[in-house]
């Protein structure tokens, strides 16, 4: 079963303008969220981590937990053609044996100019 | 950037030939991590080492899939007896013991003829 959701499966935005992405556990035992970025041909490339309530800002990218629906979103600020990508969330249990990554099954960014 | 070592980058194998492929971790990264990204974007966690230690892997219960790590020589997933349905991207992920973040590297995508 699908134990991470993302939405929406794609999303076209404006150069310039604002993404909103969102994630969803469904596995209480996850206590960390990744979002990663993958250009098309790339690997994936860590943007951001959290794993505490509220919100994290680096630059232009923000991400928030809500630990309690075990829900993140990730926000791109001033859209560039170079975002264009697959934007992956991950979820892991850190207290875990093996630590592995649960992927959802990503939003594709678009960027017009 | 990551510095995680996946060859080849490209593998064409025939139904039923066995494919093998190589990781070497990051320095410093004795924790190694095994995906498998298909077309459709989902990723399937496959095993996962310590050191030269399985920690946890998915139940390969055809047994075509063996995987290891052994000291002082690269990692390596090996599929016995390629089928179609195994024509994906390979990643091959590491990190510190002590540190959740894992750094892929490129990948080795796997076309069964």
């Amino acid at each position: 079963q699908q134990k991470v959701q993302q939405s929406p499966e794609s999303l076209i935005v404006p150069e310039g303008g604002m993404a909103s992405l969102n994630c969803t556990s469904s596995d209480r035992n996850v206590d960390y969220f990744w979002w990663y970025r993958q250009h098309s041909g790339k690997s994936p490339k860590m943007l951001m981590s959290i794993f505490s309530n509220g919100e994290k800002e680096e630059g232009r990218f923000t991400v928030h937990l809500n630990k309690a629906s075990l829900h993140t979103s990730l926000h791109i600020r001033d859209s560039q053609p170079s975002d264009s990508a697959l934007y992956l969330c991950a979820a892991s249990d850190t207290g875990g044996l093996s630590g592995k990554l649960t992927f959802g099954e990503g939003t594709q960014v678009t960027v017009i100019s | 950037n990551s510095k995680v070592i996946q060859t080849p980058r490209y593998l064409v194998k025939g139904q039923g030939q066995k494919a093998k492929m190589r990781c070497i971790p990051e320095k410093g990264h004795p924790v190694v991590f095994w995906y498998q990204q298909n077309k459709n974007n989902e990723f399937k966690f496959l095993i996962n080492f310590q050191n030269q230690e399985v920690l946890q892997q998915i139940d390969m219960t055809e047994k075509r899939f063996s995987a290891e790590c052994p000291s002082n020589s690269p990692c390596s997933l090996e599929i016995q007896s390629s089928e179609a349905g195994d024509s994906a991207l390979y990643l091959c992920a590491t990190r510190q013991l002590n540190y959740a973040e894992q750094f892929f590297g490129p990948g080795t995508r796997l076309t069964v003829l």
